[in-house]
C-alpha cells in the first residue's frame, strides 16, 4: 500500500516568500506529525494533529509557522516570510491512533532551501 | 544538556563486524525507546522499539535499554554494506502525546 507522501520533494524560495508544504498520510491514520530536520541533526518535533485538530503545536518555532488539516487527512505546513534559517528537510509522519505507542511512519520529506 | 545525546560519528567498520550504537538521555519520564534507520534523502524508518528496560532481539538487531543508567544501545550482528545508513535513537513519554525526541543520529559505514 501507499506510504506517506510529501510534495514537493524540493522547494527553493527566496527570503521573505511564503511556502506551503503538503503531506498525504497513510489512509486511515488519524494522527499526523510534522518534524524538521536540519543538516546533521535528528528530526525535531513541530506539531501533532489528532484528526482535524492540532493536539500539540509546542514545537512550532514562531508565529511564521502554521499548519492545518481541515478534513483530517491531508495536512499543509505553511511558512510565512521565510528566513534562511528555515532551510531544512520537513518530514511528515502518520500513525494509526496517536494514543499509546503506535509506530509513526515517515514520508521522504520536503527539502526546503531559502536563498 | 540536550535531552538525548548521540555521537554523530561517522563510524566505519568492516563487513561482518558487530556494530554497537549508543545514546544517553536525561529525562526519566521517557518510557518508549526506539531506533530508526535513515538512508540518504529518505525519511526515517522504525527498526526496533522497546518499552521500559530490557532487551529485544529481531534478527541481526538487538536493542537494550538500561533506565537506571539512562543508556540505550543497538547492536548489529554480521553487519552488511546495506546497513550503511544513519541510525537515530529516539524516545517518548506517553503522557506527551507521542512526541518523539530524536538523537542527532550516528552515520554508519560498513566497508565491504
Amino acid at each position: 500500500g501507499a506510504g506517506v507522501s510529501q510534495t514537493p520533494s524540493n522547494k527553493v524560495t527566496e527570503k521573505g516568500k511564503y511556502v506551503e508544504l503538503r503531506c498525504d498520510p497513510i489512509s486511515g491514520h488519524t494522527a499526523l506529525y510534522w518534524y524538521r530536520q536540519s543538516l546533521g541533526q535528528g528530526p525535531e518535533f513541530l506539531i501533532y494533529f489528532q484528526g482535524t485538530g492540532a493536539a500539540d503545536d509546542s514545537g512550532l518555532p514562531n508565529d511564521r509557522f502554521f499548519a492545518v488539516r481541515p478534513e483530517g487527512s491531508v495536512s499543509t505546513l505553511k511558512i510565512q516570510r521565510t528566513e534562511r534559517g528555515d532551510s531544512a528537510v520537513y518530514l511528515c509522519a502518520s500513525s494509526l491512533f496517536g494514543e499509546g505507542q503506535n509506530e509513526q511512519f515517515f514520508g521522504p520529506g520536503t527539502r526546503l532551501t531559502v536563498l | 544538556q540536550k535531552e538525548v545525546e548521540q555521537d554523530p560519528g561517522p563510524l566505519s567498520v568492516p563487513e561482518g563486524a558487530i556494530v554497537s550504537l549508543n545514546c544517553t538521555y536525561s529525562n526519566s519520564a521517557f518510557q518508549y525507546f526506539m531506533w530508526y534507520r535513515q538512508y540518504s534523502r529518505k525519511g526515517p524508518e522504525l527498526l526496533m522499539y522497546t518499552y521500559s528496560s530490557g532487551n529485544k532481539e529481531d534478527g541481526r538487531f538487538t536493542a537494550q535499554v538500561d533506565k537506571s543508567s539512562k543508556y540505550i544501545s543497538l547492536f548489529i550482528r554480521d553487519s552488511q554494506p546495506s546497513d550503511s545508513a544513519t541510525y537515530l535513537c529516539a524516545m517518548s513519554d506517553m503522557n506527551r502525546d507521542d512526541k518523539i525526541i530524536f538523537g542527532k543520529g550516528t552515520r554508519l559505514h560498513i566497508l565491504p
